[in-house]
């Protein structure tokens, strides 16, 4: 059963870089068919995706936030990771890591599934 | 970018009703549309994709229907674990985009 699990600092200040980790058990982040993904959730709010990364550092960004993320992969560990600069009290959230899963001969057919647990990031002095 | 839109926002439902969610698209997105549950401070959990294909272990009282740009989730016999907030996602192009959710509430 894969899992994946997310750590890293709950409260960040203000203009500074947010940096998360996503942990992979039970599978191999190295598989060539699957892409990871983060996605975050203001509290009370929606869902929001930010970027999705494969094994080999293939990366997409969502445009809202490109010129402000960075995500990677090291597959020695197995995990991934997120760093989100100058950060304000907008980028405050849950912040959810996913793999992405697809039908392999059907790209656009992908979906996140499963996701790790979330862990809150406040931005704040 | 595409803008998901659903509705109702939110629904009060009783145990046993047929619940109908909407989501549709600013514009088309095939059939790439998945469906996804979200109860209080969990993860969301995957429950259909491509529209209408149910994930393995989803209980079949769930389905889903439409494409290009209107699509519905059903649940025919809503049952007191499914009291939740639903979340559909397009994933016809970058980027990748959700609904703002429809909260499933106790009549």
């Amino acid at each position: 059963q894969l899992l994946l699990q997310e750590s890293g600092p709950g409260l960040v200040n203000p203009s500074e870089t947010l940096s998360l980790t996503c942990t992979v058990s039970g599978g191999s982040i190295s598989s060539t068919s699957d892409y990871w993904g983060w996605i975050r959730q203001p509290p009370g709010k929606g869902l929001e995706w930010i970027g999705t990364i494969s094994y080999s550092g293939s990366v997409y960004y969502n445009p809202s936030l490109t010129s402000r993320v960075t995500m990677s992969v090291d597959t020695s560990k197995n995990r991934f990771s997120l760093n989100l600069s100058s950060v304000t009290a907008a980028d405050t959230a849950v912040y959810y890591c996913a793999r992405r899963d697809n039908i392999i001969v059907v790209p656009a057919a992908n979906w996140f599934d499963p996701w790790g647990q979330g862990t809150l990031v406040t931005v704040s002095s | 970018d595409i803008q998901m839109t659903q509705s109702p926002s939110s629904l009060s439902a009783s145990v046993g009703d047929r619940v109908t969610i909407t989501c549709r698209a600013s514009q088309t997105i095939n059939k790439y549309l998945n469906w996804y549950q979200q109860k209080p401070g969990k993860a969301p959990k995957f429950l259909i994709y491509a529209a209408s294909s149910l994930q393995r272990g989803v209980p079949s009282r769930f389905s889903g229907s439409g494409s290009g740009t209107d699509f519905t989730l059903t649940i025919s016999s809503l049952q007191p674990e499914d009291f939740a907030t639903y979340y559909c996602q397009q994933s016809y192009t970058i980027p990748l985009s959700f609904g703002g959710g429809t909260k499933v509430e106790f009549k």
